[in-house]
């Protein structure tokens, strides 16, 4: 059915490191998709999209590519930050606005 | 500013009770979302709709109705709660017209049945 898999859990790096969250979406035709980020207490807060194979999304140094073949939409960033601490969500939504969510990573990154 | 208002921001009920979570959103969007969060199952939609006295089941509908009655808000009733229902419930909204925007949050209501 219709889904969304983030493998990784929780991710620990130091400041500095690359960053890679994987996410791969199970849905017919062409979703949008889009990466949320969350800070304590907050609501989740949009970082980008992508809606067509092939496009970069990005923001804050974050990017991700849509890729059809793979169903996938990693989020990247090549130097994190601790104030990069938060949880990260991967989402997708059809053509009937239905907007699904994974389960979320929780990204800690120390100094 | 686009905004998305929840309240209360949290709520204690007893099992059995009933319980009604209230969103408004004044961006003049179409859609409107409620999602739960919890621990490893990250945000699960309830219900959502795409314009007052519509309703769409989402993912996990079972224990809970919607209901919007404008194109403003949007309430969540939980008529038996549940300690399952103990949760983080947040709503959120989007516009339809804008082609593949992203929903809009608000800041969540927690709620906890004993």
């Amino acid at each position: 059915g219709d889904s969304v898999t983030q493998t990784e859990g929780q991710v620990a790096l130091s400041e500095e490191d690359f960053l890679t969250i994987h996410c791969n979406y199970s849905a017919s035709g062409y979703p949008a998709l889009f990466w949320y980020v969350q800070y304590p207490g907050e609501g989740p807060q949009f970082l980008f999209r992508a809606s067509r194979d092939k496009e970069k999304g990005s923001s804050r140094g974050f990017e991700a590519t849509y890729n059809k073949e793979a169903t996938s939409f990693h989020l990247q960033k090549a130097s994190v930050q601790e104030s990069d601490s938060a949880v990260y969500y991967c989402a997708w939504r059809t053509g009937g606005y239905k907007v699904v969510f994974g389960s979320g990573t929780r990204l800690l990154v120390s100094p | 500013e686009a905004a998305v208002t929840q309240s209360p921001r949290n709520k204690v009920t007893v099992t059995g009770g009933n319980v009604t979570l209230s969103c408004r959103q004044t961006n003049s969007h179409n859609y409107m979302y409620w999602y739960r969060q919890d621990t490893g199952h990250g945000l699960r939609l309830i219900h959502y709709s795409y314009g007052a006295g519509n309703l769409q089941i989402g993912d996990v509908p079972d224990g809970y109705k919607a209901t919007r009655t404008t194109q403003e808000d949007f309430f969540l009733l939980l008529e038996l709660a549940s300690p399952s229902q103990t949760s983080l419930y947040f709503c959120a909204s989007s516009d339809a017209r804008e082609n593949n925007q992203a929903p809009l949050f608000g800041e969540g209501t927690r709620l906890s049945v004993l």
